[in-house]
């Protein structure tokens, strides 16, 4: 039972332009949503995260909106650079689950110069 | 946010032999970290949640006996993966829950240790 899933693997953007990942979730009940990012053989970093009392969080050139009656979050990126090229994961916790993530199947971002 | 560092980074061991990955929180004390792992092109999945002073705690389908874990301090804890078999290679991360500060609501993660268990 997938709670948190990515359905786009992959996505290929140009530098300049805008980066839009989603992902989508199941449990209701989640309450904290995060991304990270990952490049090969190391460990995610942490780079956004929203609460469900928001519906829209922004930190530099990174943009979360989290629209819950759809179940739906998405990662903007503005503009885009080839630096940001990574995998990028959704990942989702509950009101009882601190600290435990349940993570979507990540994005692999292309950005290309 | 919070330094967590893994060792070793790779490991290459024959089947049957036994592994210790190491996890240190560098800049705060961890009653609790979490042990992820990550099979080629899939999510993260959660192994155990290693708890100081006591019992670790196993999520379903992950074999207990199979994956030690022991919190020894307050900045250190060991996985080992006993008895390794080809289907145990995979990427191990452990993580740490932020401070108050931070936001205990995040993770902050190890650079991963990749085993390959010939």
């Amino acid at each position: 039972d997938q709670q948190v899933k990515q359905n786009s693997p992959s996505l290929s953007v140009q530098e300049g332009r805008i980066s839009i990942l989603n992902c989508d979730y199941t449990n209701s009940m989640f309450d904290y949503f995060l991304w990270y990012k990952k490049y090969p053989a190391e460990g995610p970093t942490f780079l956004i995260s929203i609460s469900s009392i928001k519906d829209k969080n922004e930190d530099g050139r990174f943009t979360v909106f989290l629209n819950k009656s759809a179940k739906h979050l998405s990662l903007h990126i503005v503009p885009s650079q080839p630096g940001d090229s990574a995998v990028y994961f959704c990942a989702a916790s509950g009101p009882s689950n601190t600290g435990k993530l349940i993570f979507g199947q990540g994005t692999t971002l292309q950005v290309k110069p | 946010g919070a330094v967590v560092s893994q060792h070793p980074s790779w490991v290459i061991c024959k089947s049957g032999t036994s592994v210790k990955i190491e996890c240190r929180s560098l800049d705060f004390q961890a009653t609790t970290m979490f042990w992820y792992r990550q099979f080629p092109k899939q999510s993260l999945m959660l192994m155990a949640t290693s708890n100081e002073g006591s019992k670790a705690t196993y999520e379903q389908g992950v074999e207990k006996d199979k994956f030690l874990i022991n919190h020894a301090s307050l900045t250190l804890s060991t996985l080992t993966v006993t008895s390794a078999h080809p289907e145990d290679s995979s990427f191990y991360i452990c993580s740490v829950p932020g401070d108050s500060t931070s936001g205990n609501e995040k993770l902050f993660f190890g650079s991963g240790t990749q085993l390959s268990v010939l």
